[in-house]
Formats: structure tokens, sequence, C-alpha cells
């Protein structure tokens, strides 16, 4: 069973900061089924980044992800207060699913 | 645009049965393996079932411990996760999702199950 580990468990940032956030598998995964999501209040995950690096339709330029292998990253190039949220890393498979337990981002 | 509209939550007793339905529309909901995830108050995403998309294919989360079946009506584009014996342990947001290989899930806003007495 494949686990991922997020860190930090919480950031907080000024407005116009870059914010790194990261997510580390147990063991190596395959980059194409790993993907970032988002999630606001009382709102439900939205998808940012699938097969680690490509951004979802819509979704702002200042967020990329990169990674591989077991280390996978979520980069937010310029915070922006809409930011605010938890972010969640994802892998999935034929018969498996893991999801990381979140990184919850705030603004200072 | 992909669509996802959960229905079926509520509250019910411990040891209650319920079933929930998740309707498709906006994309070819024959084509796609369809997820359950849920989210109990104030914690993290949890991966509850997966069915194939001709339900040749179906898993389960260990933790249920077989009291959840999920199904699939592609004539009717649905989904459905019937739940048996809950606990309070059960009580979540749960949402279903569409997975589309490699360009990630899509979402539908959740449907509430509260269980109490």
């Amino acid at each position: 069973e494949i686990v991922l580990t997020q860190f930090p468990g919480t950031l907080s940032l000024s407005p116009g900061e870059r914010a790194t956030l990261s997510c580390r598998a147990s063991q190596n995964v395959n980059s194409i089924y790993f993907a970032w999501y988002q999630q606001k209040p009382a709102q439900a995950p939205r998808l940012l980044i699938a097969g680690a690096s490509n951004r979802a339709t819509g979704i702002p330029d200042r967020f990329s992800g990169s990674g591989s292998g077991t280390d996978f990253t979520l980069t937010i190039s310029r915070l922006d207060p809409e930011d605010v949220a938890v972010y969640y890393c994802h892998h999935y498979g034929s018969s498996f699913v893991t999801f990381g337990p979140g990184t919850k981002v705030d603004i200072k | 645009e992909v669509q996802l509209v959960e229905s079926g939550g509520g509250l019910v007793k411990p040891g209650g049965s319920l079933r929930l339905s998740c309707a498709g529309s906006g994309f070819t909901f024959s084509d796609y393996t369809m997820h359950w995830v849920r989210q109990a108050p104030g914690q993290g995403l949890e991966w509850v079932s997966s069915v194939s998309s001709s339900s040749l294919y179906i898993f389960y989360a260990k933790s249920l411990k077989g009291r959840f079946t999920v199904s699939r009506d592609n004539a009717q584009s649905s989904l459905y996760l019937h739940m048996n014996s809950l606990g309070v342990e059960d009580t979540a947001v749960y949402y279903c999702a569409r997975e589309a290989y490699n360009r990630g899930w899509s979402w539908g806003q959740g449907t509430l199950v509260t269980v109490s007495s």
C-alpha cells in the first residue's frame, strides 16, 4: 500500500510570496497518475495539476507541479488571498487510490 | 461541461442503511471509471470505492469491511453506493468522482451523510 506524506502541515505566507508544498510517496509511483487538488471550505476538491505537472483547464499559471518517483512538489509562484485552501496530493491506479493528509495554506 | 450531482444523503440511525446516487452529465458516462470518496467533518479525503466503466472491476477500501456496495447504470448515467450497518464513523460528505485516466479526477459537490441516534 502506497502512503503519501505531505509537508508542511500548514504554510502561512504573505500575499505575493512563493509557496512550496511537498508530497512524498512511500514507494515509487507512476507520475502519470499523480495529481494535486485544492479544497476551499465547504467546497468540493478542485483539480489543479494532473500527470504531476499538467495544469488543469482554467487553472492560473501561478500554479505549477513537478516531480517524479517518490517526491512531488506543488508551487504557487505568487500567493493570492484566494489561494487560501487545503491542498491534497493524490495517486491512483487500477486497484488503489491514496490521498495525502493535506497542506493548509493561510495568508499572514 | 462535466457535471456530477450526488443525492440520497441524510440523517440515519446507527445500524441503518442508505443508498447514495450520483448523476453524471456532460460526458459519455460509460467510458469512465467512477469513484466514491468521503470526507469526515474536519478531516481529509478517504477513498471508498471504485467501479470500472463496464463494472468488470470493483474495489473497496479495506476499512469498510464489506458493508458498502457500489454499482452503476450506464444507460442512466448513474452511480450508486449502497451503505449498510452504518456507524457514527461513517458520518461524512460523500463525493462521487470521475477518473479521466491521466487527466485527474472531476468531482461532484457531495452529499452529507449523518449517522446519529
